[in-house]
């Protein structure tokens, strides 16, 4: 079984909110990553976690916060978001950090009003 | 950095073979995917080739890879409308974890 659930799948929020977003793999993967996709364009790494501790932040702003409770787990926790920020998060998993293949979830679809 | 490229849009008729090409510049590249997109979903892995082969099947599918040319396919034998997507070619270089992708190849099939 290859499968990354996110949830929600659709969100909506507004500037002043605090939201979370949770993806969860139960493929024993040790490398869990958070992308971020605007329309027609290919995703964007945010940030990587290996064996639960942050090891990739690609310059992302502050108003976005990964956090990863366990090794099957990954939150992004959102707050004070603008609406340039709407856009499909993707949650992927992989073997180990390392080479491997990347397997993606279905996303959330984001909207900032 | 590196850069990896595709056409934006490719139009067949149903039972035609579709290609789709892709082109990278990074010469330490490991494995190269190939991912398919819905529109609202997320990137189903469809394959992926290692850099030290030409050609790898699996049943429609056929990917070739020109390494001295940096050069990568997909070719879709008798194209569906389920086929209809968005397909991203991408390149794992050799640092690790960090996957390029390139701008999508938007594939549509008419009846």
């Amino acid at each position: 079984d290859t499968e990354v659930t996110q949830t929600p799948k659709h969100l909506v929020m507004g500037m002043t909110n605090k939201k979370s977003l949770k993806c969860e793999q139960h493929m024993g993967h040790r490398a869990m990553y958070w992308y971020k996709q605007k329309a027609k364009k290919p995703p964007e790494l945010m940030f990587v976690y290996s064996y639960e501790k942050l090891s990739i932040n690609e310059s992302v702003p502050s108003r976005f916060s990964p956090e990863c409770p366990n090794s099957s787990l990954l939150n992004l926790h959102l707050h004070a978001l603008q609406p340039e920020d709407s856009a499909l998060y993707l949650c992927a998993s992989s073997q180990s950090s390392y080479g491997e293949t990347q397997y993606f979830g279905p996303g959330t679809r984001l909207l900032v009003l | 950095g590196e850069d990896v490229e595709q056409s934006l849009f490719l139009s067949v008729r149903e039972g035609d073979s579709s290609v789709i090409n892709c082109t990278y510049t990074d010469s330490s590249s490991t494995y190269l995917y190939w991912y398919k997109q819905e529109p609202g979903a997320g990137l189903r892995l469809l394959t992926y080739i290692f850099s030290n082969m030409d050609m790898k099947q699996d049943q429609r599918l056929t990917v070739l890879l020109n390494k001295k040319d940096k050069h990568l396919s997909l070719r879709i034998a008798d194209t569906q409308t389920g086929d209809s997507a968005i397909y991203f070619c991408a390149e794992m270089g050799n640092a690790g974890n960090m996957l390029t992708f390139g701008g999508g190849t938007r594939l549509m099939v008419k009846p």
